[in-house]
């Protein structure tokens, strides 16, 4: 079945850029029926919503966030990737990469196990 | 921007009935969408489109969606149910926003 997995650096400097990639396996990035997104949750907080794109490239940002989130898609790689610039200790949470269904609703059907971002110096 | 008003702890005895509610603008003409979150875990779909379950999920667990308030409905609570609860919605108009709600904490006494 389809799975998502994040990777990328667990600790980030302030003012720094934080960079994140999902790998999607056993299905492909290129369907139309959804969109690709990030959610993050900072420790014992809620689930924030970050931005999605879809594989044509196309892209929707948080509009709190919009200003320094960049989210591309790799298809040749069934990938894709945030960036988040300027980070604080704010923006130390745990990211999750997540898939958004267009025909549902936009129910997030499937959630990647998420990894904790840390931004310290 | 859309705004989904959870409270923040729900509890109930086992064997009780556990509602949760999502208040929004006219939240009842939206698909709301709830999902289950254990510590250390990422979120799990429970109910989604109002009131349908995904396959998997015991028919314990139920949802309603009317005028501002959109309800979880959890029956015949078990220990195993402690979690935190989150509602989301969906804005595909022009602006295309991922909602989610702040989130309940239910305790099993």
């Amino acid at each position: 079945q389809v799975q998502l997995q994040e990777s990328g650096p667990g600790l980030v400097k302030p003012s720094q850029t934080l960079s994140l990639t999902c790998t999607v396996s056993g299905g492909s990035i290129s369907s139309g029926d959804y969109y690709w997104s990030w959610i993050r949750q900072p420790p014992g907080k809620g689930l924030e919503w970050i931005g999605y794109i879809y594989y044509s490239g196309s892209t929707y940002y948080n509009p709190s966030l919009k200003s320094r989130v960049t989210i591309s898609v790799d298809t040749s790689k069934n990938q894709f990737s945030l960036k988040l610039s300027s980070v604080t200790a704010a923006d130390t949470a745990v990211y999750y990469c997540a898939r958004v269904e267009i025909t549902f609703g936009g129910v997030i059907s499937l959630w990647g196990q998420g990894t904790l971002v840390t931004v310290s110096s | 921007s859309y705004v989904l008003t959870q409270p923040p702890s729900v509890s109930v005895a086992p064997g009780q009935t556990a509602r949760i509610t999502c208040g929004g603008n006219n939240i009842g003409s939206k698909s709301v969408h709830w999902y289950q979150q254990k510590p250390g875990q990422a979120p799990v779909l429970v109910v989604y489109d109002d009131s349908d379950r995904p396959s998997g999920i015991p028919e314990r667990f139920s949802g309603s969606n009317s005028g501002n308030t959109a309800t979880l409905t959890i029956s015949r609570v078990e220990a195993g149910d402690e979690a935190d609860y989150y509602c989301q919605v969906w804005d595909s108009s022009s602006d295309h926003l991922v909602v989610f709600g702040g989130g309940t904490k239910l305790t099993v006494l």
